[in-house]
């Protein structure tokens, strides 16, 4: 299994572009997340899954767009890209949104906007 | 909502000695669950260790245990015989139990481990 992955690891756009960061997990799980850590911060949820087709927003929904139309996949999209966006997004998955399971992070998507 | 806190930006132990990294959170839940998560300089978030909060046996992962306080909500963690690969940032989580835990894990700020050789 690959995990989760995320596509891509870097990348820079200016002010006012647009971009789709990518996630996707190969583990079958029902429940996906995005999150941003900026310095100095931990991590903060940005939008969430709990399955094909449904999605809701975490605590920075402002400026992020998010889909899910298959289990694997679950894009965040980045409408007009303002400078407080620059952060670390992270992707993640697990069983399920309840109990203890543990959530399985992506390598991470370093994003720069000038 | 939910709060984690973690007091210590930064700390600093020799190789092989232990250390203590505190943690507090503020909820009115009876019921949840606390992560630590290491991300060192690749940036990978790696989960060390988890804590139900409706045990009252500590965790504990080899070299990783935790001190749960339910009523001081504090969940400290203690690394012992540290590694220069305990070198990290350190982040406790929260997850809550009612709803689902739908909104995800509120995390701390973090603690930068430094290992001294």
């Amino acid at each position: 299994n690959a995990g989760v992955t995320q596509t891509p690891k870097f990348q820079v756009l200016k002010t006012g572009q647009s971009m789709t960061l990518q996630c996707a997990q190969d583990m079958n799980h029902e429940y996906m997340s995005w999150y941003r850590q900026d310095p100095g911060m931990g991590l903060r949820l940005i939008h969430y899954s709990v399955g094909a087709g449904i999605t809701d927003q975490g605590e920075v929904p402002n400026g992020y767009n998010v889909s899910r139309s298959t289990t694997e996949d679950f894009p965040l999209r980045l409408l007009s890209a303002a400078p407080s966006q620059t952060s670390v997004y992270f992707c993640a998955s697990s069983y399920s949104i309840s109990g203890a399971y543990e959530q399985y992070f992506g390598p991470g998507t370093r994003l720069t906007v000038t | 909502a939910q709060t984690v806190t973690q007091s210590q930006p930064e700390m600093s132990v020799q190789e092989a000695e232990t250390v203590t990294l505190s943690c507090t959170y503020d909820t009115s839940e009876s019921d949840y669950y606390l992560f630590w998560y290491k991300q060192p300089p690749s940036r990978q978030m790696i989960l060390v260790i988890r804590q139900e909060a409706y045990k009252q046996q500590n965790a504990t992962e080899n070299r990783f245990s935790v001190n749960f306080q339910k009523a001081a909500k504090s969940f400290s963690l203690k690394i012992s015989d540290s590694q220069l690969g305990d070198a990290a940032m350190y982040f406790c989580a929260y997850r809550s139990y009612s709803g689902g835990g739908a909104d995800g894990l509120t995390f701390g700020k973090g603690t930068h481990l430094i290992i001294q050789p």
